[in-house]
């Protein structure tokens, strides 16, 4: 049972266009939401994260929006570099437990 | 410079065989964890450690094995009852492993392959 979705396995986009990475998750109990990135042979690197009480977080060329009522996130990237092809995991942390759960990630391609 | 650290980067495994993956920290960070990534999924949470000489289960424990003797290690064990070894294993660590919202950093992973 996925809790944590990620259903587009792959995305391409040109240099200096938007790339939008979405992530659904089944969890009400999910209060705290990260986006990591991964390198092929590298661990992931945390990106950004927003908390349940916020809709919207931003840092530089990255911004993070939450949906509650939808259950939904998005990662919106602006301008799309070619440094930033590689796999975007959504993570949820669960507000009980603490758990980390990841999503199944998802492709980018920035095509120069 | 602080970082984790893990070790092989490849590995290999022959039927039967127990083997180890490294992980080592110098991030002062109390929690540690080891997940197992495959094709099309999602890291999945093997086991987590919060203090020294303590560690639980994750979602797939079955197969594997840790210990947790300084706060600086968690090595992972594969053993034998692990029928599909073959994966990309990633470790990491935090803070406390208590706080909400708190940050994991991960090393570079082992790629475990059965001969």
């Amino acid at each position: 049972d996925q809790q944590v979705k990620q259903n587009s396995p792959s995305l391409s986009v040109q240099e200096g266009r938007i790339s939008i990475l979405n992530c659904d998750y089944t969890n009400s109990m999910f209060d705290y939401f990260l986006w990591y990135k991964k390198y092929p042979a590298e661990g992931p690197t945390f990106l950004i994260s927003i908390s349940s009480i916020k809709d919207k977080n931003e840092d530089g060329r990255f911004t993070v929006f939450l949906n509650k009522s939808a259950k939904h996130l998005s990662l919106h990237i602006v301008p799309s570099q070619p440094g930033d092809s590689a796999v975007y995991f959504c993570a949820a942390i669960n507000g009980n437990t603490g758990k980390l759960i990841f999503g199944q990630g998802t492709t980018l391609q920035v095509k120069p | 410079d602080g970082g984790i650290t893990q070790s092989p980067k490849y590995l290999f495994r022959k039927e039967g065989q127990n083997v180890t993956l490294s992980c080592e920290q110098n991030l002062n960070h109390d929690a540690m964890y080891w997940y197992r990534q495959d094709p099309g999924q999602g890291l999945r949470l093997i086991y987590y450690s919060q203090i020294v000489n303590d560690f639980q289960k994750g979602d797939i424990a079955e197969g594997y094995s840790v210990s947790r003797e300084k706060k600086e290690s968690f090595p992972l064990t594969v053993t034998s009852a692990q029928k599909n070894p073959t994966a990309f294993y990633l470790c990491a660590s935090s803070l406390s492993g208590q706080g909400i919202g708190e940050t994991q950093y991960f090393g570079p992973g082992t790629r475990l392959l059965v001969l």
